[in-house]
């Protein structure tokens, strides 16, 4: 079946330090999303990201879909506290089955 | 719409009990999904619905495990019995084929914790 695997698994960052989280599946995807989950929260939607080689951006997080539909990124310039929380990819395989990857869990020392 | 509905947020209950934990989906939406989320395996896909029907089972740990989906406004997932391995954070989460994105709802979530 297909995987989905997130990189790093935890990141410790300095407040005002750029952070990147790596998505990888192990086949290609028609499209894929990402998810924040606050401590103690629930995940929730953040974007989701269709065509090859596609680049979003929301405020300070950039989002990029590689050109084999196959990896995704997730960057957050200037890091502050209120971007802490977990991150998570899910991509959708041709089958229409959203896989979550394992999460980057940020925490950010002000 | 007031989302995607769990109760009870905790639960705490001895080893041997049964826990029943409840869904009630977003309104409309066609797929309701079970996930089971702990620090040591992430967020684990357990079950889900389509149309009220159970599609995929695979990731329900073993048969103390079972799910229902009675209507499209219901869900349960049912431990019998309980062990302390079993706590977690369940979540459930709801979406809407065709819907913008197929975003994928969740709920608050049960804390579960079996003592």
């Amino acid at each position: 079946g297909q995987q989905v695997m997130q990189i790093p698994q935890y990141q410790h960052v300095q407040e005002g330090e750029d952070f990147t989280t790596y998505c990888n599946s192990s086949t290609t995807l028609s499209n894929i999303q990402w998810y924040k989950q606050r401590p103690g929260g629930h995940p929730v939607f953040l974007i989701q990201l269709v065509k090859s080689g596609e680049v979003k951006k929301q405020k300070r997080l950039t989002f990029q879909f590689g050109e084999a539909k196959k990896n995704s990124s997730l960057h957050i310039t200037a890091t502050q506290t209120t971007d802490v929380g977990t991150y998570f990819c899910a991509g959708r395989d041709a089958g229409n089955m959203l896989t979550f990857g394992g999460g980057t869990r940020l925490m950010v020392k002000p | 719409d007031a989302g995607v509905i769990q109760s009870p947020r905790h639960e705490v209950t001895e080893m041997g009990q049964e826990v029943t934990l409840r869904c009630k989906p977003i309104s409309g939406h066609d797929y309701l999904f079970w996930y089971r989320q702990t620090m040591m395996r992430g967020l684990e896909l357990l079950i889900y619905f389509n149309n009220n029907v159970p599609i995929d089972d695979s990731g329900m740990p073993e048969d103390r495990f079972s799910a229902k989906m009675p209507n499209a406004s219901f869900s349960t997932l049912k431990i019998q019995p309980s062990e302390p391995r079993d706590s977690a954070v369940y979540f459930c989460a709801s979406s809407l084929t065709g819907g913008s994105k197929n975003i994928q709802y969740f709920g608050a979530g049960t804390r579960l914790s079996v003592l």
